[in-house]
């Protein structure tokens, strides 16, 4: 299976500072039809995960454009610029371009 | 407005069964791809299941962590997704959560398996 590591584990920042977040990809997530297929979710307190970009940076419909991602083959990134107080939560990266899809472990926003 | 609301769930001995339901509602289910994912005690999220459409011929996906023992299937004219769970061993604890391409989730349901 493909294995997503996440870092940071946790993450402790300003309001109105920056957040970034890498994902790395034991193996290249690029798909046989050119697609990346990964993911943002961020998982608020007691909430159910909310996609925040798919493709590796396309946000999804919503989101603010303080989230952004990049990123390719097995590296990737998701920052935050001018945290706002609601962007607190567990940040998680998903794959799905190979079967099964995977996780990460997943990054904790707290805000200082 | 999308909605999923999962239902079913509760505190089971190991080895016997529970049946999930997830009834959904805002979208052309018949042409959804259809998961469940779950997130154990430590937080960790889990890819479960998936089904595809019936123009995919309800093709159906399972991580090797329940293949053999959990089904997914569905009901078109329900617009409903269900996850039939046997041989549950404890490790299978955690919130199950019904997902539309894993873009729009449920709220989750909790499942306990614990003598």
């Amino acid at each position: 299976d493909v294995v997503l590591t996440q870092t940071p584990v946790s993450l402790l920042i300003s309001l109105g500072g920056q957040a970034s977040i890498s994902c790395r990809s034991s193996q290249s997530l690029v798909h046989s039809n050119g697609n990346t297929y990964l993911h943002w979710y961020l998982q608020k307190p007691g909430q159910s995960p909310q996609l925040l970009i798919y493709q590796v940076s396309n946000r999804f419909s919503g989101i603010p454009d303080r989230f952004s991602g990049s990123g390719s083959g097995t590296d990737f990134t998701l920052k935050i610029s001018r945290v706002e107080p609601e962007d607190l939560g567990v940040y998680y990266c998903l794959q799905r371009t190979h079967n099964p899809f995977t996780f990460g472990s997943g990054t904790k926003l707290e805000i200082k | 407005e999308v909605q999923l609301v999962e239902t079913g769930g509760g505190l089971v001995q190991p080895g016997k069964s529970l049946k999930l339901t997830c009834a959904t509602s805002g979208f052309t289910f018949s042409n959804a791809w259809m998961h469940w994912v779950r997130q154990s005690p430590e937080k960790q999220l889990e890819w479960v299941a998936q089904i595809k459409a019936k123009s995919n011929n309800y093709a159906t996906y399972y991580a090797e962590s329940v293949k053999g023992r959990f089904t997914i299937s569905r009901d078109d004219s329900k617009s409903s997704v269900y996850l039939q769970m046997n041989s549950l061993k404890e490790e299978d604890t955690a919130i199950y959560y019904c997902t539309w391409g894993i873009t729009d989730w449920g709220q989750g349901v909790m499942v306990t398996v614990s003598s």
